[in-house]
């Protein structure tokens, strides 16, 4: 198995403009974690996702984010308008939820966006 | 508000030299995990403890866990320049099906 995969690696970008991240999870996982990473405030959680269906979002920063998964392999998350403060390395990462225990998350290698 | 701080926050050494980081958390947990990020890259996971166990190993990676101090610490033995990066602890919260992360542990090995 490849990973996870996401894309782009790198997204430089002038503000105002929509961003979108991809992620392909590992075949056979049934959750999807977004994360943000940065200097300041480390790793943090936007949204989680089991079997499709979003399950918590508060980590979502504002309206200006939106996540979706339209099917059990992909997900997309999308920043518009993006603004400055909005750079970071964004990280997907998958997992599979057996009962109420969260097993082992697998990492994408991460997109750095830089929203000038 | 973060579940899980990693203590110290940076740690140099000598290749051959022992490293251990510690971690503390807040509330009741199913398990705990390490994770090691390389500058530049995404987390791998190292190694995951249930709440009911004390201590596990993995190659040169030894964990232990402490529920009634709600603390873990990681040792990684004889360590290597390739052990430089970042260690993280998460905590998967009873009662939540997500990974709470801590702000992590630098780790440089010197040759």
């Amino acid at each position: 198995d490849a990973g996870v995969i996401q894309s782009p690696r790198h997204e430089v970008t002038e503000m105002g403009q929509e961003v979108t991240l991809r992620c392909k999870l590992i075949s056979g996982h049934n959750s999807l974690f977004w994360y943000r990473q940065t200097m300041m405030r480390g790793l943090e959680l936007l949204i989680y996702f089991n079997n499709n269906v979003p399950i918590d979002d508060s980590g979502m920063p504002e309206d200006r984010f939106s996540a979706k998964m339209p099917n059990a392999s992909f997900s997309t998350l999308k920043i518009q308008p993006s603004e400055p403060r909005d750079s970071a390395v964004y990280f997907c990462a998958s997992s599979q939820l057996t009962g109420s225990f969260l097993d082992t998350q697998y990492f994408g290698p991460g997109t750095r966006l830089t929203v000038l | 508000s973060q579940q899980g701080e990693e203590d110290p926050q940076a740690l140099s050494i000598q290749e051959g030299e022992n490293a251990t980081m510690n971690c503390s958390y807040k509330t009741s947990i199913n398990n705990l995990q390490w994770y090691r990020q390389n500058s530049g890259r995404g987390l791998v996971h190292l190694i995951l403890i249930r709440s009911n166990e004390r201590e596990k190993h993995s190659g040169r990676l030894r964990v232990t866990l402490d529920t009634s101090k709600k603390s873990s610490s990681l040792l990684i033995t004889a360590s290597r320049a390739a052990d430089t990066a970042s260690y993280f602890c998460a905590t998967d919260a009873t009662g939540y099906s997500t990974l709470t992360f801590g702000k992590g542990t630098m780790l440089l090995v010197s040759p």
